[in-house]
């Protein structure tokens, strides 16, 4: 069935530090791939998202680039903020009807000032 | 952009009493959707799939009689835990793919459901 494989954390970055988390996934086809964030003590929000290999999403100066060649999906961001101190989840939507959204494990990352 | 909405955000029960949550989809027609269940430490479970007009599809682990799952139309679902215990204390996450969207694509999400039982 298709997974999801997320880089663990928590980490830890200073203000403008440069942000990747690592993302791959395992699918037959050729699904939608997203990532989420959520603040705390709140829900889910969508960040950004792609739907063919290749796109790039982007959003808030976050970046993800659909690569199916590798099938990865890794999340990147030049310079964060203290407010992008979050948890981070990438998932996965199969095409069929009938397909579940799977969840990575969730990165939560913590920005210093 | 589409939205879910979850119902109530946050809830105590005593235990062994049921709670009721909804979801609903507020501008598109949810078919299907999702429940998930968060622990501590953030990792998203997920429960059931829930389908409008048939029975619910649940994950392996997750008891069918104690989390029942109604998918009447196509605009809401429900999550019932039924004779709930400390140990459902939980945050309960719904979702909705909006398949009509170009490239059958994007879930929406409720905010969620803090539950506690005492």
């Amino acid at each position: 069935g298709n997974s999801v494989t997320q880089m663990e954390g928590p980490v830890t970055l200073s203000e403008e530090a440069f942000l990747t988390i690592n993302c791959t996934y395992t699918a037959t086809g050729y699904p939608s791939l997203f990532w989420y964030v959520q603040y705390p003590g709140e829900g889910l929000q969508l960040l950004l998202k792609a739907t063919k290999a290749d796109d790039k999403g982007s959003n808030k100066g976050f970046e993800a680039t659909y690569r199916k060649e590798t099938t990865s999906f890794h999340l990147e961001k030049g310079s964060v903020q203290v407010s992008d101190s979050a948890v981070y989840f990438c998932a996965l939507l199969g095409l069929g009807g009938s397909e579940k959204l799977v969840f990575g494990k969730g990165t939560k990352l913590t920005v210093n000032p | 952009g589409a939205v879910v909405s979850q119902h109530p955000s946050r809830v105590i029960c005593k235990s062994g009493t049921s709670v009721k949550i909804e979801c609903r989809s507020l501008d598109f027609q949810a078919t299907t959707m999702f429940w998930y269940r968060q622990f501590p430490k953030q990792s998203l479970m997920l429960m059931a799939t829930s389908n409008e007009g048939s029975k619910a599809t649940y994950e392996q682990g997750v008891e069918k009689d104690k989390f029942l799952i109604n998918h009447a139309s196509l605009t809401l679902s429900t999550l019932t835990v039924t004779s709930a215990h400390p140990e459902d204390s939980s945050f309960y996450i719904c979702s909705a793919p909006d398949r009509g969207l170009p490239m059958n694509t994007e879930a929406f999400f409720g905010q969620g459901t803090r539950l506690t039982v005492v």
